[in-house]
């Protein structure tokens, strides 16, 4: 099962106001990662956080490698309707067997014009 | 190509079936993944492949369930004996290994819709 603790599972905002979202492990992890997924289709990567204490934007996204390396969070400034969807963190520990991402539940945005 | 490609979106079978789920990665892709997602959660890894021999298969729920990549490109993930639980939308995705895996993510495809009836 997953390991990641998601939260919050939902939220529902009015356009231009600022979203944040959080991820828990019980296990550390090497990478963070931010996707974004659209209706009927796979996760896009938003945002990807290489070490401890690393703080990275992308435009309105701003997202942070927890310095416990258990956790991260994601920020989106200034919503608007197309950022509806739902936002998945996964982390990755790199070894040799491979790049297995492992997956939160997702928060589902949801943005009131 | 010039994303991941999985055929078909949509699969509505029998309990009892057999199916099978075809990726196409990107070109030069030498990793790929496949993954379950069940409604309203996240994606669940299955397997893994470097190349033509899967390198991690821990995430197969059972032995119903198989993957092949005989050419170190395409590959079809085949469920036997289908059951309703296994009704989800199957994710492949595909990577460079190591430093570009690492540095950029997986590229995911648009999934298979498997709706077991």
């Amino acid at each position: 099962g997953q390991q990641l603790n998601q939260s919050p599972q939902s939220m529902f905002i009015q356009e231009g106001e600022d979203v944040s979202m959080n991820c828990t492990s019980s296990s550390i992890f090497n990478t963070w990662l931010w996707y974004k997924q659209d209706p009927g289709e796979g996760p896009v990567l938003l945002i990807a956080l290489y070490k401890a204490g690393e703080l990275t934007s992308n435009g309105r996204l701003t997202a942070q490698f927890g310095t416990t390396r258990k956790d991260s969070f994601l920020n989106i400034s200034a919503s608007i309707p197309s950022d509806v969807g739902i936002y998945f963190c996964a982390g990755l520990l790199n070894n040799n067997a491979g790049n297995m991402l492992t997956f939160g539940g997702g928060t589902r945005l949801m943005v009131k014009p | 190509g010039a994303g991941v490609s999985q055929t078909p979106s949509n699969k509505v079978t029998e309990k009892g079936k057999y199916v099978e789920l075809r990726c196409d990665p990107i070109s030069g892709h030498t990793a790929l993944y496949w993954y379950r997602q069940s409604l309203g959660q996240g994606p669940e890894f299955l397997i893994y492949f470097q190349g033509t021999g899967a390198a991690d298969d821990s995430g197969l729920p059972n032995d119903r369930f198989f993957a092949v990549r005989p050419e170190g490109s395409v590959s079809t993930l085949k469920i036997q004996r289908t059951e309703r639980g296994d009704s989800a939308v199957y994710l492949c995705a595909s990577s460079l290994i190591g430093y570009g895996a690492r540095r950029y993510g997986y590229t995911f495809g648009s999934g298979t819709r498997l709706t077991v009836v």
